[in-house]
């Protein structure tokens, strides 16, 4: 599978807009982009998914670049409910296990 | 909306004991999966089954075994528990197919003694 590159922490404060970055550089034509969430002491929480084109959902935004090469997941106005850790994983269809993959993922912090 | 819900949330062992985690999904999924997530790490697959009546090993397999007992519930077993077992245990399920989302349950935290 290909790897994903996050930042370790953000820092963003209330109902201000977060940009979570990830980088892909080795993504294949086939790889879908996922992105989870994990609050304090839950399991983790499907945001969005996207292959080419951005997409909108009630949680967030999937911003992906033309080359597919980075993307950016974007939380319009952030709450004190979305301080939580965000994985970025790729996803490629037809793999026999279909376990997600994640690595360290982005811990965001929500500051009132 | 019930969705993944696993049981027991919290469980305590001693070494050698036994003892099988449950997980249960409502919505209608073909797949199912075990986690587990130790400290500071990212999840881990320990078994998974792509449809009822399959199962299959994960990363992580050694120490545990499964049942996929209908469409809707995939037990994990710890047949002699060891302190190497303590971790948070994770349910996913989802439809068919590996770019389909996983849902997952709240999880449940085994401290092995």
């Amino acid at each position: 599978d290909a790897k994903t590159t996050q930042p370790n922490s953000m820092e963003s404060n209330e109902e201000e807009p977060v940009h979570l970055p990830c980088n892909h550089s080795t993504i294949s034509g086939t790889d879908y982009i996922h992105w989870y969430r994990q609050l304090p002491s839950q399991g983790p929480e499907y945001v969005i998914h996207g292959l080419t084109s951005n997409v909108n959902n009630r949680m967030a935004s999937l911003a992906i670049a033309e080359d597919r090469k980075s993307s950016t997941l974007i939380l319009h106005r952030a709450t004190l409910r979305d301080a939580a850790v965000y994985y970025c994983i790729l996803r490629r269809p037809g793999r026999s296990q279909g376990n997600l993959i994640f690595g360290k993922g982005t811990k965001l912090s929500v500051k009132p | 909306n019930a969705g993944v819900t696993q049981t027991p949330k919290f469980q305590v062992l001693k070494t050698g004991q036994s003892m099988t985690l449950q997980c249960a999904q409502d919505m209608n999924h073909n797949s199912m999966y075990w986690y587990r997530q130790d400290p500071g790490m990212g999840l881990r697959l320990i078994y998974y089954s792509a449809s009822e009546g399959t199962t299959d090993k994960g990363e992580v397999p050694n120490g545990y075994n499964v049942s996929r007992l209908n469409k809707r519930e995939f037990s994990l077993r710890l047949e002699s528990a060891a302190p190497s077992q303590t971790s948070v245990y994770f349910c996913a399920s989802s439809l068919r197919g590996t770019a389909q989302p996983q849902h997952f349950g709240d999880g449940t935290r085994l401290s092995i003694l």
